[in-house]
């Protein structure tokens, strides 16, 4: 079972407010990812992370921003949401090893902004 | 480009029959090959894997999952469908290196008939 976790699961918010998803795994993993997923669609990177204090731009723009100050811990904050940020968002992890490793996904936090 | 097609969005099968799931990746190198399940209102679960080796890889559940370089396939397979396999399935490429970023199909959702 992967242990990786992210809260809230669902989150209905205003236009204009500051929101932090947040997202932590015990597993000790370097590597963790943000995916953005709507309805039907594909999930598209949105920022990824090698470790602490590494933080890096995904291959779909986003207006948010991330944080990597600890290894377990990797938090996405919109500072202003606006109803175009409604979407899910998945976090993951994966081991830092010579090749590819399969990512572990968390439980996704289904954002509304209204 | 890198890319992942998943050509059907939608199956329906009724329990107890088999099931094959196609997908089909560009990639210009060896590619590293995976199946995720994603039952409603959760995250991605792995069901199995391809690295390299045997090119039929056995998973969780009873999927199994063939890779065939020559067609740039890797459909996933169970030869009885279960009703508690109702979810969308996501195939995804990866080419290893440091970022191990993941590209994701479109998903095919599975809906399974009494």
């Amino acid at each position: 079972e992967a242990d990786i976790y992210q809260t809230p699961r669902y989150l209905v918010i205003g236009t204009g407010k500051k929101i932090t998803l947040e997202c932590s795994q015990t597993m000790g993993h370097d590597k963790m990812y943000w995916y953005q997923q709507d309805p039907g669609m594909e999930l598209h990177l949105i920022h990824y992370s090698y470790g602490v204090n590494s933080t890096e731009k995904g291959d779909l723009s986003s207006e948010s921003t991330v944080s990597r100050i600890r290894t377990e811990h990797f938090p996405l904050t919109l500072e202003s949401a606006r109803p175009s940020h409604t979407s899910q968002y998945l976090c993951a992890s994966s081991e830092s090893r010579g090749r590819l490793t399969e990512a572990f996904f968390g439980q996704g936090t289904r954002l509304t902004v209204v | 480009a890198q890319s992942v097609t998943q050509p059907d969005i939608h199956i329906t099968v009724s329990e107890g029959a088999s099931l094959e799931l196609r997908c089909n990746y560009s990639y210009g190198a060896t590619p590293y090959l995976f199946w995720y399940v994603q039952s409603p209102g959760q995250g991605l679960q792995l069901l199995l894997k391809y690295f390299s080796g045997d090119t039929l890889v056995q998973g969780i559940k009873g999927f199994e999952a063939e890779f065939k370089r020559s067609q740039s396939s890797f459909n996933l397979r169970k030869p009885s469908v279960h009703w508690s396999d109702a979810a969308e399935y996501f195939c995804a490429v990866g080419g290893g290196g440091a970022t191990n970023k993941l590209i994701f199909g479109t998903g095919t959702l599975l809906a399974v008939q009494p």
